[in-house]
């Protein structure tokens, strides 16, 4: 049973479309995050939702439309796709504690080309 | 100052050395700290988290020292599957972001 997923794991596209990438956690966690790690390999937090709230929204151009229909799902949509969106982008959930955010559980991870 | 630094890399070390990965922090409210680990094209997971008081797992010990904002991870007995990229990582609080540093590569050779 996997815990995180993602789909599609793979994404080629051209430049100028818009994509969505869908993830599901079936952990019962209350918190889902997406990060962009680029080709330099630095992960980067965009959104973090806590049940099915935006808790935190980095400096990330609003092209990029996260959506949380419910707790198990955090889906990130992107409008008009630049070549500089290229990465691989991370799903990830924890179950936030009162002291902790809790150990993040990750994605597989779905690697966006943009040509 | 980046917010989480850690030493650039890459370690290339022999099968059963020791190695140890620094980390520095910025914000001295940060709360929660941990090592990740991850593999090449894989995801990160995560391999410890770290206690004020240091902790140890099998070979693996991590130490804080809140004064100097620095966090260690100290790794005895290197086998040839500890070859992976080792990701500090720091939390102010729960809800706060968390903060990935860059990652130290580490190759254990045989």
């Amino acid at each position: 049973d996997t815990a995180v997923s993602q789909t599609p794991k793979y994404l080629v596209t051209q430049m100028g479309n818009d994509k969505s990438i869908k993830c599901e956690q079936n952990l019962g966690h209350d918190t889902m995050y997406w990060y962009k790690q680029d080709s330099k390999k630095f992960l980067k937090i965009m959104f973090s939702y806590n049940n099915k709230e935006l808790i935190i929204n980095e400096t990330v151009p609003n092209r990029f439309s996260p959506k949380s229909p419910d707790k198990a799902h955090l889906n990130l949509h992107i409008n008009s796709l630049e070549l500089g969106d290229s990465a691989v982008y991370f799903c990830a959930s924890s179950q936030t504690g009162t002291l902790s955010p809790g150990t993040q559980y990750f994605g597989p991870g779905t690697r966006l080309l943009v040509l | 100052r980046k917010e989480v630094e850690q030493d650039p890399g890459p370690f290339n070390v022999p099968e059963g050395a020791t190695v140890a990965f620094n980390c520095t922090y910025s914000n001295s409210a940060s709360q929660s700290f941990f090592w990740y680990r991850q593999d090449c094209r894989k995801e990160p997971k995560l391999l410890m988290s770290v206690y004020s008081s240091g902790n140890e797992d099998g070979r693996f010990t991590a130490q804080l020292n809140r004064a100097s904002q620095y966090i260690s991870l100290l790794i005895r007995d290197s086998k040839l599957s500890d070859s992976a990229t080792y990701l500090c990582v720091v939390n102010v609080s729960p809800y706060d972001k968390v903060i990935f540093g860059p990652g130290t590569s580490l190759s254990v050779i045989p």
